[in-house]
């Protein structure tokens, strides 16, 4: 499964609440990345993150937080600013270096109730 | 930023027959670039990826194709199976230069291989 995990593999939120959505990966990997995932919307990068305590914004950052804490884990919240949150998000992790391969999480699917 | 376009969006082939997939991108910095399947409802996996220093790579009934003059690769996949019936995403990346390692992806191709 690539040593990258997702929790929990389903999630509902209400309106107005945040939540969490965690990712581990015992790969050793500098870089870490959110991505959310709707319906012919292909992979829009939400945050990502090179080192411990950095992390930079992606195309679709609004509404979402990130930290660093920790080289293995990279946790998204999902705030009550973003608008649509129901999607399909994954992580993902790779070596330091562009040629490298970018290994996925299983997922983790958020409805908003 | 790099921009990857990727066509079809769908396509559908007889078992046996080829596929073909292609992707566009707009940096001349990248020389990475990487296909995902993704099955209905699992994570996107590498199945094959290509650098810029070469012009094609195969692998089994897959094989991928680089014009990096033109800025466009190609994904290409031989006697189609029902089990290749998946979304798969093009990706582009610099190989190098400071922090700036993100995969751009196209959009996704739902190939549907029918029995």
């Amino acid at each position: 499964d690539g040593g990258i995990t997702q929790s929990p593999k389903y999630l509902f939120r209400k309106e107005g609440q945040n939540v969490t959505l965690s990712c581990e990966q015992n790969l050793n990997h500098d870089a870490m990345y959110w991505y959310r995932q709707d319906p012919g919307q292909g992979l829009r990068l939400i945050y990502y993150s090179q080192i411990v305590n950095d992390f930079q914004k992606g195309d679709i950052a609004e509404g979402y937080s990130v930290s660093r804490e920790k080289k293995e884990s990279f946790p998204l919240t999902v705030t009550s600013a973003q608008k649509n949150p129901t999607a399909f998000y994954l992580c993902a992790s790779r070596l330091a270096g562009g040629d490298n391969e970018q290994f996925f999480g299983p997922g983790t699917r958020l409805t908003v109730l | 930023g790099e921009n990857v376009e990727q066509h079809p969006s769908t396509l559908s082939v007889q078992e046996g027959d080829s596929a073909v997939i292609k992707c566009t991108y707009s940096d001349s910095a990248s020389n990475y670039f990487p296909w995902y399947k993704q099955e209905l409802g699992k994570r996107p996996q590498l199945i094959i990826d290509i650098r810029s220093n070469v012009g094609e790579k195969k692998d089994q009934r897959i094989a991928v194709t680089l014009n990096k003059t033109a800025k466009h690769f190609s994904l290409h996949i031989t006697e189609t199976q029902p089990e290749d019936s998946a979304v798969y995403f093009c990706a582009a990346s610099p190989r190098s230069g400071g922090s700036n390692y993100k995969l751009t992806f196209g959009k996704g191709t739902l190939l549907t291989v029918n029995p």
